[in-house]
Order: C-alpha cells, then structure tokens, then sequence
C-alpha cells in the first residue's frame, strides 16, 4: 500500500521569508497525481497545488511551489514571501493515477512569525 | 460552480445517541463522496468513501456507517454514539481522472 510521509511536525518562518516543507512517498506505480492541501485554523481543507507524476516540469501557484523528485519519490512544497495567512496545517497527498483515494500524510504545522 | 454543503457545523450529543451528519453536492454529477475524521492537531483518517448511489466502501470497521440515497447526498449515520466518536468530521467530492477533492467546512463533533 503507498504511504505518504511528512517528517516534519512543526516548522516556523519569518515573515517574508521562504520555507520548505518535505514529503516523501512509497509507491511502485508510474503514474499518479501528488498534492498539497493547507488547513488553516477554520480547518477547511484548501488545494494549494499538484502534480501530475508524468510531467518533468515542477508545479507552480503564485508564491507555491514543487520540488517534485520522482526517482527520490520526493514532493516539497516551498512557499516564498511568506505571509502570516500561510500559517496553516499543509499537507501532502498521493493518488493513484486510476484510484478513487488520496492517501495523506500526518501534515506539517506551519508558524509564520511577525 | 460546483458547491458543497455540509451540516451542522458544530454538534453535541450524547453517549448512546444516534448521529446523523449530511452532505450535498451541487453543480455536478455523479461524484465520489468522501467521509473523514481528524483528531485534533492529526491527519485525515478515511472512513467511506462512495463511487455512485449505493455504493459504499468502508476503510475502517467502527461504530458509524454511510448511505448515498442520492446521487449528490451522502449521509454519515450512527445508532449509538461512543465517546470516542468524538473529532472533527468532513466530506469531500471528486470528479474525473485527476481526482482533486474538494472540501466541505467540517462537522466539530464532541461526545460527552
């Protein structure tokens, strides 16, 4: 079964600043769709960006964006000019390129420092 | 646009009380509907999750079960609730190949 892991629990930036949140994931499929959700403190689960595994070029979303590694099996998400409405549970999720599901990781807990 | 709506918002109940929590879908068809449950400060735990009207698959064998009696309505049901019902209850809609799920604002459920 894939799994989908986020090493980091907690990380904080200072505003205006840039930060990377890792995720790595298992699986032995070729094709599949990566994404990265962030639950702010309303906790409604936003899409900020994703990933299809055939594509080579990285995702990008105004200040959001991908380093997607597929040999490394690795998606991080890097936000720049970080603003203190980034502040937000963010996390990753894989899906199988037919499959229904979206496997998530355990999220990272992002703090934006003023 | 498409919409989702989910209700209520926040819920009290019991121990041993039944549960009903809704969800619909507008502005599309025949989407898979998603139920989940986050503990607070946790990830998202799949509890069913449905591909048409009837069909339901369960992720995980618990106290709770789900019915799709319409194309865009998916309903999370108990007949007694448990304490550890209790957290943070959301559905979710796709739609096609991609997958992208959408989120509906969440149920606070708190069992006492």
């Amino acid at each position: 079964a894939q799994t989908v892991t986020q090493s980091q629990p907690e990380m904080s930036v200072q505003e205006a600043e840039t930060v990377t949140l890792s995720c790595t994931y298992d699986t032995s499929e070729s094709d599949y769709y990566l994404f990265w959700y962030k639950q702010p403190p309303s906790r409604q689960m936003i899409l900020v960006i994703r990933q299809e595994a055939y594509k080579q070029q990285n995702a990008t979303e105004n200040r959001f964006s991908v380093n997607f590694q597929k040999a490394a099996k690795s998606f991080s998400l890097k936000i720049s000019d970080s603003q203190l409405g980034d502040a937000a549970m963010y996390f990753c999720a894989y899906k199988e390129e037919y499959g229904n599901k979206l496997v998530f990781g355990a999220g990272t807990i992002l703090r934006v420092k003023s | 646009s498409q919409t989702i709506h989910q209700w209520p918002a926040t819920l009290v109940q019991p121990v041993g009380s039944p549960l009903s929590l809704e969800c619909t879908v507008e502005g599309t068809s025949n989407p898979n509907l998603y139920w989940y449950r986050q503990a607070a400060g946790r990830g998202l735990q799949l509890l069913f999750y449905s591909v048409g009207i009837g069909q339901i698959s369960s992720e995980v064998p618990q106290n709770l079960s789900a019915s799709r009696p319409q194309d865009r309505q998916f309903i999370l049901s108990s007949k007694k609730l448990l304490l550890s019902d209790s957290g943070f209850y959301l559905c979710a809609w796709s739609w096609g190949a991609l997958g992208i799920q959408y989120f509906g604002a969440g149920t606070r459920l708190s069992v006492l």
